[in-house]
């Protein structure tokens, strides 16, 4: 079993529509746990940033963390074909060590 | 622009060439990481420094590769005898520290590695 599980896609969706994107994992140490965008041949770059469970907020973009269920999600509202991309979580212990992205999830937002 | 850079972009080197790759972080951060992502794939963590210390490397990184951050600031990553399937992107990534909540990676642009 891999360390970070997430379902590769591609996943189109039409524009305005709710984007359900998750990873699940197995180390009970991850803390920190990281949602990344990356665009065709360019670098991550970072979304979203939660510290242990919960929810976090950020314009369309919402992170929840289910420690207990080692499952972290992000949902993408009014979804805009700009948001056409490849979405990989990322989570870490809680030195800043033992950093594991998931695989990414291409995601397509058709106008 | 005062995010992290990676040069070259891309390069193109015949199989048992030696390549070298550099990484400028974000000034202040004293941590840096070098990743590699193949097609499909997310990043793959290989090596990370603390100033210029190298405090972990993994499996991933043979003895073909060195990584060094010899005065704490940029890096480079050399790969020796290149093979086949050392293809791939290579990225690089900065944080201010590793510790509490000033550890969130930033990222280069990469640079894609093409082995003949």
């Amino acid at each position: 079993q891999k360390e970070v599980e997430q379902d590769p896609g591609p996943l189109s969706v039409p524009e305005g529509a709710i984007v359900s994107l998750n990873c699940t994992y197995s180390n009970s140490a991850f803390q920190y746990f990281m949602w990344y965008r990356q665009y065709s041949r360019k670098g991550p770059e970072l979304l979203m940033y939660t510290y242990s469970s919960g929810n976090k907020e950020d314009g369309r973009f919402t992170a929840q963390v289910d420690k207990s269920s080692k499952y972290i999600s992000l949902f993408i509202r009014d979804s805009q074909p700009s948001d056409s991309a490849t979405y990989l979580c990322a989570m870490m212990d809680n030195y800043g060590q033992n950093f594991v992205f998931g695989p990414g999830t291409r995601l397509s937002v058709l106008p | 622009d005062t995010g992290v850079s990676q040069n070259p972009r891309h390069k193109i080197t015949k199989r048992g060439q030696n390549v070298t790759f550099r990484c400028d972080p974000i000034s202040e951060h004293n941590r840096l990481y070098w990743y590699r992502q193949t097609l499909g794939q997310g990043p793959e963590f290989l090596t990370y420094f603390q100033n210029e210390a190298q405090l972990e490397k993994s499996r991933l990184l043979s003895d073909r590769f060195s990584a060094e951050r010899p005065k704490g600031s940029f890096s480079t990553l050399e790969i020796q005898r290149t093979e086949q399937g050392d293809s791939a992107m290579y990225l690089c990534a900065s944080s201010l520290t590793g510790l509490a909540d000033n550890n969130e990676q930033f990222f280069g642009p990469g640079t894609r590695l093409t082995v003949l």
